[in-house]
């Protein structure tokens, strides 16, 4: 089936370094790419995303590239805040069909000043 | 846009006991879906809904779950009976139809069974 891994956490940086999370899928087909975001005591949070190879998704000064040939999506970020605080899912979905989103295991972060 | 609404927040019961969670998702929005994710994992897909129809229950346990969303717009999630393993937190999510088109995330409801 289809499936996302992502680097074990925690991860904890200095403010101002820089942040990569790897994230590494498998699936049968091309699918949709996601970064989501949950910061403490709130919901999931669309971060970024990618709907075919070599696009590169960004926001809030975070970046992922769809590489099909490595099935890969890390997540990268120049310049992190203690803002940034929170952890971090990694995500598919398929792009034939109303399918649901699958998650991976999702990556701490904690950035201290 | 108002975003998806759960209730409740926080829930405690005792095993062996009965909850509902209860979701209003995005007006418009076809799509409707419940996760559970468990502490320390990524969220995992209950049951998915288009309109008023169940799309994917695959991985419901049905012996214990339900869910219905009988008017195409909010939905309830029950267990009955509840498990220790039941604890997690419960999201809603709904969506456009589409491939492309995002989730939106409710804050879920943090259930302990006791």
């Amino acid at each position: 089936g289809n499936s996302v891994t992502q680097m074990e956490g925690p991860v904890t940086l200095s403010e101002e370094a820089f942040l990569t999370i790897n994230c590494t899928y498998t699936a049968t087909g091309y699918p949709s790419l996601f970064w989501y975001v949950q910061y403490p005591g709130e919901g999931l949070q669309l971060l970024l995303k990618a709907t075919k190879a070599d696009d590169k998704g960004s926001n809030k000064g975070f970046e992922a590239t769809y590489r099909k040939e490595t099935t890969s999506f890390h997540l990268e970020k120049g310049s992190v805040q203690v803002s940034d605080s929170a952890v971090y899912f990694c995500a598919l979905r398929m792009n034939s069909g109303n399918t649901p989103l699958v998650f991976g295991k999702g990556t701490r972060l904690s950035v201290i000043a | 846009e108002a975003g998806v609404a759960q209730s409740p927040r926080y829930k405690i019961i005792e095993k062996r006991q009965s909850v509902a969670f209860w979701c209003n998702p995005i007006s418009g929005h076809a799509t409707l879906y419940w996760y559970q994710q468990i502490l320390g994992q990524g969220p995992k897909l209950l049951i998915q809904f288009q309109n008023n129809g169940v799309v994917d229950d695959s991985q419901l346990p049905k012996d214990r779950f339900s869910a219905e969303r009988l008017k195409g717009v909010d939905s309830t999630l029950k267990i009955q009976p509840a498990k220790l393993e039941d604890s997690a937190v419960y999201l809603c999510a709904s969506s456009w139809t589409g491939a492309n088109s995002p989730l939106h995330f409710g804050n879920g409801t943090r259930l302990t069974v006791t």
